[in-house]
């Protein structure tokens, strides 16, 4: 089964609204969370990594102050896209760091599907 | 060069052949390698971790070779339901950030 909740699976909302995205671990306690974006046909992009109780470590090139992330407890970091335009239409995955012998691994939420109109 | 590399495809292979691709890395240092199934419009899967001494699950075996810094993933006997595209991702020494491969799509005909 899934080890990773992510929230809403689709959004489909109207330029200037913001979405936010919830992502949960499970099973599990994950200190890390990644948030990634991937355009069609394209490879994940990771925007940021999110930290529980501390600020998230954006990517170059992505906008902390319209991808706003907040990681208040060990099994849930969320994203919030403030004012949506269809430039941010995409598909966005979470995932969580778990340990699994001497490796971290990380799964996947299921993704959420943003349409901005 | 991009940190990880991978063959885009598509490979269009029939049912039931074997079929091989590779990832690159330029971190000589990496330490972790992992294999990714993703289906169109789908999450990443695990689909299964690197060894130095290479590992097998199934159908599928995945390779680490250290000296020329790559990782190769063999599927035998190819199912219909194999068609995904298959992304690489590796861990930088010291670091818990997943490095990933653009994908490779596989596509397997009857």
């Amino acid at each position: 089964g899934a080890v990773v909740s992510q929230h809403p699976s689709w959004v489909i909302c109207k330029s200037g609204t913001s979405v936010k995205i919830e992502c949960r671990s499970l099973d599990f306690q994950a200190t890390t969370m990644f948030w990634y974006r991937q355009f069609p046909k394209q490879s994940l992009m990771l925007m940021a990594t999110s930290n529980e109780g501390s600020k998230a470590t954006y990517e170059q090139g992505v906008e902390k102050d319209k991808f706003l992330i907040n990681h208040a407890s060990l099994t849930l970091s969320t994203l919030t896209v403030t004012s949506a335009h269809p430039e941010d239409s995409s598909f966005y995955i979470c995932s969580a760091r778990r340990l699994a012998g001497d490796k971290n691994i990380q799964y996947f939420g299921a993704g959420t599907r943003l349409s901005v109109l | 060069r991009k940190e990880v590399e991978q063959d885009p495809g598509p490979f269009n292979v029939p049912e039931g052949a074997t079929v091989a691709f590779n990832c690159t890395y330029s971190n000589s240092a990496s330490q972790s390698f992992f294999w990714y199934r993703q289906d169109c419009r789908k999450e990443p899967k695990l689909l299964m971790s690197v060894y130095s001494s290479g590992n097998e699950d199934g159908r599928f075996t995945a390779q680490l070779n250290r000296a020329s810094q790559y990782i190769s993933l063999l599927i035998r006997d190819s199912k219909l339901s194999d068609s995904a595209t298959y992304l690489c991702a590796v861990a930088p020494s010291g670091n818990y950030q997943l490095i990933w491969g653009a994908g490779t799509k596989l596509i397997i005909k009857p």
